[in-house]
């Protein structure tokens, strides 16, 4: 079963506006990754937030987690046509066998279209 | 660098046949991570390989998939017999450790007619 469940399933924007979606989880984390998916083409990782932060910046993104909630918001500012695709959060989380976090569950994903 | 290897990129079989995907991983990485993609949902982990051993196979459907990574490099994934609802993209991605960020090929896309 997916872990995560992003919203909105989809949004449309325009050039120059920020767009943000958000990601819910049901069970304890190691950490949430977010990743970008362009149409026919593989997952590209975006950005790694660890349960124990709650905000984390790169570039024009910036990516908040609250634990307490089981959510996470990726922000993404002045976008542009490039960045129309598919973002999916995905959760780590521990493994019993090896005590790290590798398994990573993904969510159902935002379908985001940025129009000129 | 490059990146995660996968061949082919496309496969249409009939239902009943047989099918196998390859994987050729990033150098150096000892993780490997076969996911199923089916549309319009997210990638579902199907089995994961630390060097040549498995680390976690729960979501592999072993009656009729297989995977196998003998030298702790290259893997491949079949499906035998295939059925209608394994049409779905199969990515493979890589990660120098079981904790850290993973690496996507750019996927297999097999259609079951």
């Amino acid at each position: 079963s997916q872990q995560g469940e992003e919203d909105p399933q989809a949004l449309s924007i325009q050039e120059g506006e920020n767009a943000t979606m958000n990601c819910s989880y049901k069970t304890s984390i190691n950490n949430l990754q977010w990743y970008r998916q362009n149409s026919g083409r593989g997952l590209v990782h975006l950005i790694l937030i660890r349960s124990n932060e709650r905000e984390k910046h790169s570039g024009r993104l910036r990516v908040t987690l609250d634990t307490s909630k089981k959510s996470s918001s990726l922000l993404i500012t002045a976008s542009r046509a490039a960045d129309t695709a598919s973002y999916f959060c995905a959760t780590a989380l521990s493994t019993i066998n090896t005590g790290t976090a590798s398994k990573l569950t993904f969510g159902t994903g935002t379908r985001l279209q940025v129009t000129l | 660098e490059a990146g995660v290897a996968q061949s082919p990129r496309y496969k249409i079989i009939e239902k009943r046949q047989s099918v196998a995907f390859w994987c050729n991983p990033i150098s150096g990485h000892a993780t490997l991570y076969w996911y199923q993609q089916i549309l319009g949902q997210g990638p579902k982990l199907l089995i994961q390989f630390q060097n040549n051993g498995v680390v976690d196979d729960s979501q592999l459907p072993k009656d009729r998939f297989s995977a196998e990574r003998l030298k702790g490099v290259d893997s491949t994934l079949k499906i035998q017999p295939a059925k209608l609802e394994d049409s779905a993209v199969y990515l493979c991605a890589s990660s120098s450790g079981p904790a850290n960020t993973q690496y996507f090929g750019p996927g297999t896309r097999l259609t079951v007619l």
